[in-house]
């Protein structure tokens, strides 16, 4: 059974803080790895990644792999209170499902 | 452009109601899905639909059965509401992107409480 395991499972920092958030997987047949940012309602989806060790960067967002130690990493720098929301690492092991971690839980404060 | 469309937002149901929630989605996509949501649980796979035609079970499909009316429609009924099925449900669809695998585009879901 595939797993997906995200740390911290909640995250409270002062804006202008540089955040952290961790992915570690255990899946057969490993296809790819997803972030998305579920504010209020849907999840919208942030990245994909398939290669280790190549960085996807989209402001002050970034992530990059390690399929090596089976875990991704998402960077937030300079956080704002508009990155406050539940981010959520999926994988993907064959053409058509996804499984999803819990989620990390991320507040920023003014 | 709509993307992925469910139908309804809201839903109080009392134990052993049956009900039917909806979703549309207007890319073309081949790939269609159920999700659950509880607190503290991530998204759990209900039900899927790979193409037309075709349905799979999730990691979570007792109590719910779905149909794949065409491409762009894919139902997902409750026969006899428990409880233990209240939850934030979402749609999803997808087109395999490259060799990665589905990109996932959700609906904006739907709470449902059962009482």
């Amino acid at each position: 059974e595939d797993k997906v395991v995200q740390s911290p499972l909640s995250l409270v920092v002062h804006e202008g803080d540089t955040v952290t958030l961790n992915c570690s997987y255990e899946v057969t047949n490993f296809r790819s790895l997803l972030w998305y940012k579920q504010e209020k309602k849907a999840p919208t989806f942030l990245f994909m990644l398939t290669s280790s060790g190549i960085e996807k960067k989209s402001g002050r967002l970034s992530s990059i792999l390690d399929k090596k130690e089976l875990f991704s990493i998402l960077n937030i720098t300079a956080t704002q209170t508009g990155d406050s929301a539940i981010y959520l690492c999926a994988t993907n092991s064959g053409y058509s499902t996804l499984t999803f971690g819990k989620g990390t839980m991320l507040l920023v404060s003014p | 452009n709509a993307g992925v469309t469910q139908t309804p937002k809201f839903q109080v149901l009392k134990t052993g109601q049956s009900m039917t929630l909806q979703c549309a989605q207007d890319m073309n996509h081949n790939s269609m899905y159920w999700y659950r949501q509880d607190p503290g649980m991530g998204l759990r796979l209900i039900y899927y639909s790979a193409s037309e035609g075709t349905t799979d079970k999730g990691e979570v499909p007792n109590g719910y059965n779905v149909s794949r009316l065409n491409k762009r429609e894919f139902s997902l009924r409750l026969e006899s509401a428990a409880p233990s099925q209240t939850s934030v449900y979402f749609c999803a669809s997808s087109e395999v992107r490259g060799q990665g695998g589905p990109e996932a585009f959700f609906g904006q879901g739907t709470r449902l409480t059962v009482v």
